[in-house]
C-alpha cells in the first residue's frame, strides 16, 4: 500500500517550454501533497505543499508564477515548471500524506528533468 | 530555522555488520520523526517512524532510537546488506512542517 507515482520519470527539452509533471497516490486519497526539488547529492527542498482543491502554499524563495501547482482530486497533483530554463534542471520529488500534519509522507519516484 | 544534521555524511561497513546513522535535530518541540532511505536516482522511501512519546521503535531489520534529552535520534541496521547501500534521510516534524536532513550515504563493501 502507500504508493505514489510520478509521470514523467525523465524529461528533457528546451530553454523556454513548459513542462508538466503528474504525481499520483494509486492506493490511498491524498489530502496533501507536497513538491521537492533536489540537487545532487543534496537533501530535498520543500517548493510547495498543496491542499485538495485550495491553492498551494509556497515555500519562501519558490516562484508561483514559475512553478504552477494543482491539485484538483485527492490522487492527482501536478507541477508545471514554466519556460523552462537550464537553471531548472534538477529532480523533482513529490510526496502526498493521507491526513494533514504528522502524517507519514510517501514519495514518488521521482522525475529527472534537464534544460537544455 | 530548523537544522536537522547527520554526525556522518558517509558510511561504510562490511556486509554483515550492523550499521548505526546518526541525526541530530534542533527543535525540541518536534514530536514525530522518519528515516527514510534513498537509493540512486530514486525517490525516498519510508524506513520507520517514531513519535516523540517513544525512545525505540523495531522493525523489520531496523530500529530506530529516540533520545530527546540530547535531541538525538540514530537508525541501526542489522546485518547490513549490498542493498541497503544508498543515503539515509532524517525528517523531523515541528508541527507545521517536516525538515529533513542532509543525508548518509551508505555504502556497503561486500
Amino acid at each position: 500500500g502507500a504508493v505514489v507515482s510520478q509521470h514523467p520519470s525523465r524529461v528533457i527539452c528546451k530553454s523556454g517550454t513548459s513542462v508538466k509533471i503528474e504525481c499520483r497516490s494509486l492506493d490511498f486519497q491524498a489530502t496533501t501533497m507536497f513538491w521537492y526539488r533536489q540537487f545532487p547529492k543534496q537533501s530535498l527542498m520543500l517548493m510547495a505543499t498543496s491542499n485538495e482543491g485550495s491553492k498551494a502554499t509556497y515555500e519562501q524563495g519558490v516562484e508561483k508564477d514559475k512553478f504552477l501547482i494543482n491539485h484538483a482530486s485527492l490522487t492527482l497533483s501536478t507541477l508545471t515548471v514554466t519556460s523552462a530554463h537550464p537553471e531548472d534542471s534538477s529532480f523533482y520529488i513529490c510526496s502526498a500524506a493521507e491526513r494533514r500534519g504528522t502524517d507519514t509522507q510517501y514519495f514518488g519516484p521521482g522525475t529527472r528533468l534537464t534544460v537544455l | 530555522g530548523e537544522s536537522v544534521g547527520l554526525h556522518l555524511p558517509t558510511l561504510s561497513v562490511q556486509e554483515g555488520d550492523n550499521s548505526i546513522i546518526n541525526c541530530a535535530y534542533s527543535n525540541s518541540a518536534s514530536d514525530y520523526f522518519i528515516w527514510y532511505k534513498q537509493e540512486s536516482g530514486k525517490g525516498p522511501q519510508f524506513i520507520i517512524d517514531i513519535r516523540s512519546n517513544m525512545d525505540k521503535r523495531q522493525g523489520q531489520r531496523v530500529t530506530v532510537l529516540l533520545n530527546k534529552t540530547v535531541k538525538h535520534l540514530s537508525l541501526q541496521i542489522a546485518a547490513t546488506q549490498p542493498g541497503d547501500s544508498a543515503v539515509y534521510f532524517c525528517a523531523e516534524y515541528n508541527g507545521n512542517q517536516f525538515y529533513f536532513g542532509t543525508g548518509t550515504s551508505l555504502t556497503v563493501i561486500p
